[in-house]
């Protein structure tokens, strides 16, 4: 059971470049969430999914967009990366809240992003 | 939106010693969990507690719902335990789950 897998663990970009990471998450959850975590600061939330197809803006969501084709990748894109992205990027999925009695949110291991 | 606010922001323990973790929260909630953030980054889920207490170890948790707080209990602390603790609430209003800024425990031997 991989749980909540993201690739990849590591890159670095150049001001200007694209890229896109990818979570999957094989337990057959309906929510997904892109969080970032920069020095010394909790993780804030970028943006999430409550489904297949449909995606939302959290607390940081300028400069990344998201995409949820199937239900169990997620997809953060940065179009055109900034030095202010970089940081280290958390996938997380869970149950819905409500739904069913757990709904503990699982994270995958981060990927440490550099932009120069 | 909720806010998550934990104390202490920083701790020093000498290994063996005892603490105590809070996290206040501004609204209700049906989701809360704790997290260590080892020196790698990796983080591990300890607790999933929405209310009630849990024991796993020398680790302990209780949230007291009503009152809009959790505890972290840690025992006879090793240096093993050093990293950044979270706490991460949501509720079925918000759908998302929001982190606290954490609580840095360095243990020393």
């Amino acid at each position: 059971n991989a749980g909540v897998t993201q690739t990849p663990k590591f890159r670095v970009l150049k001001t200007g470049q694209s890229m896109t990471l990818l979570c999957a998450q094989d337990m057959n959850h309906e929510y997904m969430y892109w969080y970032r975590q920069d020095p010394g600061m909790g993780l804030r939330l970028i943006h999430y999914s409550v489904g297949e197809g449909t995606t939302a803006k959290g607390e940081v969501p300028d400069g990344y967009n998201v995409s949820r084709l199937k239900k169990q990748n997620f997809l953060l894109g940065l179009e055109s990366a900034a030095p202010s992205q970089t940081s280290v990027y958390f996938c997380a999925s869970s149950y819905p809240p409500g739904a069913v009695l757990n709904t503990e949110a699982f994270f995958g291991q981060g990927t440490r992003l550099t932009v120069v | 939106g909720i806010q998550v606010e934990q104390s202490p922001p920083d701790l020093i323990l000498q290994e063996g010693a005892n603490s105590t973790l809070r996290c206040n929260f501004s609204d209700s909630v049906n989701n809360l969990q704790w997290f260590h953030q080892n020196p790698w980054g990796q983080l591990i889920n300890l607790f999933y507690i929405p209310s009630g207490t849990k024991q796993n170890g020398r680790l302990s948790a209780t949230t007291v719902a009503t009152e809009r707080y959790s505890l972290l209990y840690i025992s006879s602390s090793q240096t093993t335990d050093s990293g950044v603790y979270f706490c991460a609430v949501g509720n079925t209003g918000g759908f998302k789950t929001i982190f606290g800024a954490g609580t840095r425990l360095f243990v020393k031997a």
